[in-house]
């Protein structure tokens, strides 16, 4: 089965100090693989998203991700933490499921708290 | 361009009762994907309905089903609610292709009492 796990349920750093948030992954085949942000009360918004080519994914707000095939980990990063990026992040996989239809797995979602 | 919509944001619901949430995808998207979050069991799939159809389903009760419409909007529909029901449900809005980008609405709040 695809999957992703996410091995932190939360995530402290002080504000200005570079942040993780781990991600790993299981997966048949190359990985569709995808970061979303979710703010207490509201959906999922999209970060980033790895399909194909460079290992170094640039998404919104200045997070980025590194794909790690040897690893099987799509960490989410973050050079200089905000107090506003404190939120759940999901790290999610596009599972297909046949006739065109697919679906997204995510993990159980990571809470980061970013200490002024 | 417009976000994804969904309505209503906050629902109270008694138990045995149905409801009937509705999303309305992005212009021009013709796939529209429902999730359920709840604390315990996180973000799990619904079902997918793309062109008026469903093509894909997750591992819900009967008592969950859908519809889309012809301008794409879709409907989640739950009957005899239960306690468990009370979760956040999301709605997905991607083109159809590939689901290489998918763009989530606010959710609806469902409260179960």
């Amino acid at each position: 089965a695809q999957s992703v796990a996410q091995p932190e349920d939360q995530v402290n750093v002080a504000e200005g100090n570079p942040l993780t948030v781990k991600c790993t992954y299981s997966v048949s085949g190359n990985p569709y693989l995808f970061w979303y942000v979710q703010y207490p009360n509201r959906g999922l918004q999209f970060l980033l998203k790895y399909i194909t080519g460079d290992n170094l994914v640039k998404g919104s707000y200045g997070f980025e991700a590194e794909f790690n095939k040897s690893q099987t980990s799509f960490h989410l990063k973050k050079p200089s933490a905000l107090v506003s990026d404190s939120a759940l992040y999901f790290c999610a996989v596009r599972v297909p499921r046949g006739a065109g239809s697919y679906q997204l797995t995510f993990g159980k979602g990571t809470k980061l708290s970013v200490i002024p | 361009k417009a976000g994804v919509t969904q309505t209503p944001r906050y629902l109270i619901k008694t138990r045995g009762q149905q409801v009937t949430l509705s999303c309305s995808p992005i212009s021009g998207h013709r796939s529209v994907s429902w999730y359920q979050q709840t604390p315990g069991q996180g973000l799990q799939f619904l079902f997918e309905y793309f062109s008026e159809t469903q093509r894909n389903k997750g591992n819900f009760p009967g008592r969950f089903s859908g519809r889309q419409f012809s301008n794409s909007r879709s409907e989640m529909n739950v009957s005899t609610l239960e306690l468990g029901d009370s979760a956040l449900y999301l709605c997905a809005s991607t083109t159809g292709q590939d689901y290489t980008e998918a763009f989530f609405g606010q959710g609806t709040r469902l409260t179960v009492v």
